[in-house]
């Protein structure tokens, strides 16, 4: 098993560019996260899904989208980059309230 | 205010030294998780604490759930360096999962 993957590991963007940062996960979880990492910081909720279909805001949703057209998948979407996007970003699944399982991250920085 | 409040921040300690970190909330939990997150990596589950006064075990490590439910304590005994790393507390709130700010263990040696 891969787990949850996810990808690119770095990307440096101009203010104003979109970009997606994708994750699949193999572990046929319902439940799939995108959180975000300051540094030195503890993670902020971004969006989460319960399941194919079904999205919903996390903590700090503002300048990102998400879809969940299959159970595998649960790319998230910058439309417009900003300077305050600059972070790390992790994606994580779980099956209903067990161990969440994390991919490896994706560090972001918006110049 | 945050959910979930951790402390130290921060804490610098010598290779063979015992601590204490502590997830501490004003609300009432079904069950707490903690985790480890090494540099570059994404968090790591270490353990999940579901019953009030429950302690748990994990080699050094040694985590208590309070008795009312609402705060965690995370001991290590003898610390090595590959304890360094970021310690997160983190409940599940509805379908989320909330985490604390984290405390920021550096062993040295």
């Amino acid at each position: 098993n891969a787990g949850v993957t996810q990808t690119p590991k770095f990307r440096i963007l101009k203010i104003g560019q979109s970009m997606t940062l994708q994750c699949a996960q193999d572990m046929n979880h319902n439940y799939m996260y995108w959180y975000r990492q300051d540094p030195g910081m503890g993670l902020k909720l971004i969006y989460y899904s319960v399941g194919a279909g079904i999205t919903d805001k996390g903590e700090v949703p503002n300048g990102y989208n998400v879809s969940r057209s299959t159970t595998e998948d649960f790319p998230l979407r910058l439309e417009l980059a900003a300077p305050s996007q600059t972070s790390v970003y992790f994606c994580a699944s779980t099956s209903s309230g067990n161990t969440q399982y994390f991919g490896p991250g994706t560090r972001l920085t918006v110049l | 205010t945050q959910l979930l409040e951790q402390s130290p921040q921060f804490l610098s300690i010598q290779e063979g030294e015992n601590l204490t970190v502590y997830c501490n909330s004003s609300s009432v939990f079904s069950s707490l998780q903690w985790y480890r997150q090494e540099p570059g990596e994404g968090p790591v589950l270490l353990v999940t604490v579901v019953t009030g006064g429950e302690v748990k075990k994990l080699k050094r490590l040694t985590f208590q759930f309070g008795d009312a439910r609402k705060d965690s304590s995370l001991h290590i005994t003898a610390a090595q360096p590959g304890d360094t790393g970021l310690y997160l507390c983190a409940v599940f709130y509805g379908n989320k999962l909330v985490f604390g700010a984290g405390t920021i263990l550096r062993v040295k040696s």
